[in-house]
């Protein structure tokens, strides 16, 4: 599976946006890129995935670089509630794409 | 109304003690994966059926096995537990219709060995 590096950790205030990037530098043109994020004492929650396009949902917004080589995750407005692990993951359609691996993932605090 | 149940939310065990954690859900997803998650680190994938097809990861130590008894259920059992396998175990689900269906996550079973 292709590796993907994200910084420890972030820290963003309450109301504003905050921007999470992800490099994936050996990325294949069959990988999707695929963010998920952990609130303490949980389980991971699907955010948002792509391939090439930018994505919108109600949670997130993805952008992905012309090279697909980084994605930043897009959050318009961080609440406390925000405040998890955040994991940016690669997903090969090729390979049945039936499991990924996380890596250590982005651990962001949201200040009041 | 929680899709995918792991049962018990916590869970003790002595060192040695065969232990065993329970996973269901209501999605009927055919695709059902067991990670650990130790304290400050990512999940690490143990195993996954498709269906009833098992497929154990290359790394995942032979005290773990894990049975499908049908869609909706899925066990972890930890024959020999040792001081190392306390952890998070967290089961997850995933449509296996689309290659983009995304995973749905129970909320982990914490286990410790005393």
């Amino acid at each position: 599976d292709a590796k993907t590096t994200q910084p420890n950790s972030m820290e963003s205030n309450e109301e504003e946006p905050v921007h999470l990037p992800c490099n994936h530098s050996t990325i294949s043109g069959t990988d999707y890129i695929h963010w998920y994020r952990q609130l303490p004492s949980q389980g991971p929650e699907y955010v948002i995935h792509g391939l090439t396009s930018n994505v919108n949902n109600r949670m997130a917004s993805l952008a992905i670089a012309e090279d697909r080589k980084s994605s930043t995750l897009i959050l318009h407005r961080a609440t406390l509630r925000d405040a998890a692990v955040y994991y940016c993951i690669l997903r090969d359609v090729d390979n049945y794409g039936q499991n990924f691996v996380f890596g250590p993932g982005t651990r962001l605090s949201v200040l009041p | 109304d929680a899709m995918v149940i792991q049962n018990p939310r916590y869970q003790v065990t002595q060192f040695g003690k065969p232990v065993t954690l329970s996973c269901s859900q209501t999605l009927n997803h055919n695709v059902m994966y067991w990670y650990q998650q130790k304290s400050s680190q990512a999940p690490k994938l143990l195993f996954h059926y498709y269906d009833k097809d098992f497929n154990n990861e290359a790394d995942t130590p032979d005290n773990f096995q894990s049975r499908r008894p049908n869609t909706s259920f899925c066990f972890l059992d930890i024959r020999s537990p040792g001081l190392g396998d306390a952890a998070m175990y967290l089961c997850a689900t995933r449509s296996g219709t689309g290659f983009n269906q995304p995973q749905h996550f129970g909320d982990g079973t914490r286990l410790s060995i005393l």
